[in-house]
């Protein structure tokens, strides 16, 4: 089975800053996909960004990018530029392809990011 | 707004009732997942349903139950309540193939007393 793991469960960052927010996984397929998933106060999930493993090329999404090293199986991401609404949970998830329609999310346990003035 | 709808957004209750939550899909979107998030945890999986049929299982206790209807909303049946059953309640939606992420409803919270 599939896990994710997040070894931060707590980060802090100063407005207008960047930082990384760490993610590993275990698996022994060479195809699959990967997500990030902002859990605000309001508990909503949202989804951030995602990456194909197939993909080379880190995905990007305005200030938020991904730093993805198959290899190592790390999935980390980046928030450039951090605003005060970014502070929220933040969860790293995988999803396998290879069971078609039964594909769910496995989800790490969570990384809290506080932005500070 | 992700689309997908989930009811009533708070229930409280006691132990040993039995509670229905419900979710509707976003449109055009055949699977449903329920997932369980307890105070400050991660989520954990429950189950799946891919347009009518069930495709996947989690953790799921046997005192919990799902259905997809033929409209593709879907209920979660909870029995035999515990204290430990308190959490959040997230059901989410997904076209159904491996590339579609997943969206999220706003969750329902269930407190039992």
């Amino acid at each position: 089975a599939q896990t994710v793991t997040q070894s931060q469960p707590e980060m802090s960052v100063q407005e207008a800053e960047t930082v990384t927010l760490s993610c590993t996984y275990d698996t022994s397929e060479s195809d699959y996909y990967l997500f990030w998933y902002k859990q605000p106060p309001s508990r909503q999930m949202i989804l951030v960004i995602r990456q194909e493993a197939y993909k080379q090329q880190n995905a990007t999404e305005n200030r938020f990018s991904v730093n993805f090293q198959k290899a190592a199986k790390s999935f980390s991401l980046k928030i450039s530029d951090s605003q005060l609404g970014d502070a929220a949970m933040y969860f790293c998830a995988y999803r396998s392809p290879s069971t078609g329609t039964a594909s769910k999310l496995t989800f790490g346990t969570g990384t809290r990011l506080q932005v500070t003035l | 707004d992700s689309g997908v709808t989930q009811t009533p957004k708070h229930l409280i209750t006691a132990t040993g009732q039995r509670v229905t939550l419900r979710c509707s899909p976003r449109s055009g979107d055949l699977s449903v997942y329920w997932y369980q998030q307890s105070l400050d945890q991660g989520l954990q999986f429950l189950i799946q349903y891919y347009n009518g049929e069930e495709r996947a299982k989690g953790n799921i206790l046997e005192r919990f139950s799902a259905q997809q209807f033929p409209d593709l909303h879907s209920e979660l049946n909870l029995s035999s309540l515990e204290l430990g059953d308190s959490a959040l309640y997230f059901c989410a939606s997904s076209l159904g193939t491996g590339n579609s992420p997943l969206h999220f409803g706003n969750g329902t919270r269930l407190t039992v007393t």
